[in-house]
C-alpha cells in the first residue's frame, strides 16, 4: 500500500506553545488528507479535511484557529497546534487520499503523540 | 451517538479460534471498510466493501455488509496471536467525503 509519514512521532511541549506536526505522502500525490484526533482507549475523531491548495473544512466543534492546516503541496500537509494545553494531549494522526475530496481507501500516517505539560 | 458503532468492546480468544466482530451504522453509505490498530500506531487498511456488495474475502478476513439491516461484520479465521489489535469500522457517507469511525473492538488472541 501507500506511504504515509508523520513527523514527530512524539512531541512534548510546555503548555502555551506550538506545535507543529507534519503529513506527508512518500509515494503518491495526496489530493485530499485528513486529520484525525485519538483519546485514549477510544476512536478517532476527524477534526478536519484538507484538500491541495484549499482551506481545509472543520468538523463542529474544532477550533480552526487553534488547529492551523495547511496542504500546500500534493504530498505535505501540516497540522500546527497554537497555544497547546494539557486538554490538546492526544494521539494525532492524519490520513491522505490520492482520490479528490474522497475518504476511500485513507492511508494513515503512524500517528504523533503530543503531551502538553 | 457516533455513527459506526462496534461490539463487542472486547473480545478474547484462543489462537487459532475464529473472531467475529460486528459493526452497525446509521446513515446510507457509499463503502465501509475495516481498519486495524495495533497499540499506539497508526491504522491498516484491511478492507473495503461498496454498499453494492454482500461479501469480500482477503486472505483470512471475510467481511459481511448488510445495508437492509445497516450493519456490517469482519471475521478472522485461524486467528494468531500477532492478530492481537484494536478493530475499527469506518462508513463513507454517499458522497464518500468522509469516513466516520466507529468505536472498535479490542481483539486479544492467547498463544
Amino acid at each position: 500500500g501507500a506511504v504515509v509519514s508523520q513527523h514527530p512521532s512524539r512531541v512534548i511541549c510546555k503548555s502555551g506553545t506550538s506545535v507543529k506536526i507534519e503529513c506527508r505522502s512518500l509515494d503518491f500525490q495526496a489530493t485530499t488528507m485528513f486529520w484525525y484526533r485519538q483519546f485514549p482507549k477510544q476512536s478517532l475523531m476527524l477534526m478536519a479535511t484538507s484538500n491541495e491548495g484549499s482551506k481545509a473544512t472543520y468538523e463542529q466543534g474544532v477550533e480552526k484557529d487553534k488547529f492551523l492546516i495547511n496542504h500546500a503541496s500534493l504530498t505535505l500537509s501540516t497540522l500546527t497546534v497554537t497555544s497547546a494545553h494539557p486538554e490538546d494531549s492526544s494521539f494525532y494522526i492524519c490520513s491522505a487520499s490520492s482520490y479528490s475530496g474522497r475518504a476511500d481507501e485513507q492511508f494513515f500516517g503512524p500517528g504523533t503523540r503530543l503531551t502538553v505539560l | 451517538s457516533q455513527q459506526g458503532e462496534e461490539d463487542p468492546q472486547a473480545l478474547s480468544i484462543q489462537e487459532g479460534e475464529n473472531a467475529t466482530m460486528n459493526c452497525s451504522y446509521k446513515t446510507s453509505i457509499n463503502n465501509l471498510q475495516w481498519y486495524r490498530q495495533n497499540s499506539g500506531r497508526g491504522l491498516v487498511h484491511l478492507i473495503l466493501i461498496r454498499s453494492n456488495e454482500r461479501e469480500k474475502h482477503s486472505g483470512r478476513l471475510r467481511v459481511t455488509l448488510d445495508t437492509s439491516k445497516k450493519s456490517s461484520s469482519l471475521l478472522i479465521t485461524a486467528s494468531r496471536a500477532a492478530d492481537t489489535a484494536s478493530y475499527f469500522c469506518a462508513t463513507a457517507d454517499t458522497n464518500a467525503g468522509k469516513s466516520t469511525f466507529g468505536d472498535g473492538t479490542t481483539l486479544t488472541v492467547k498463544p
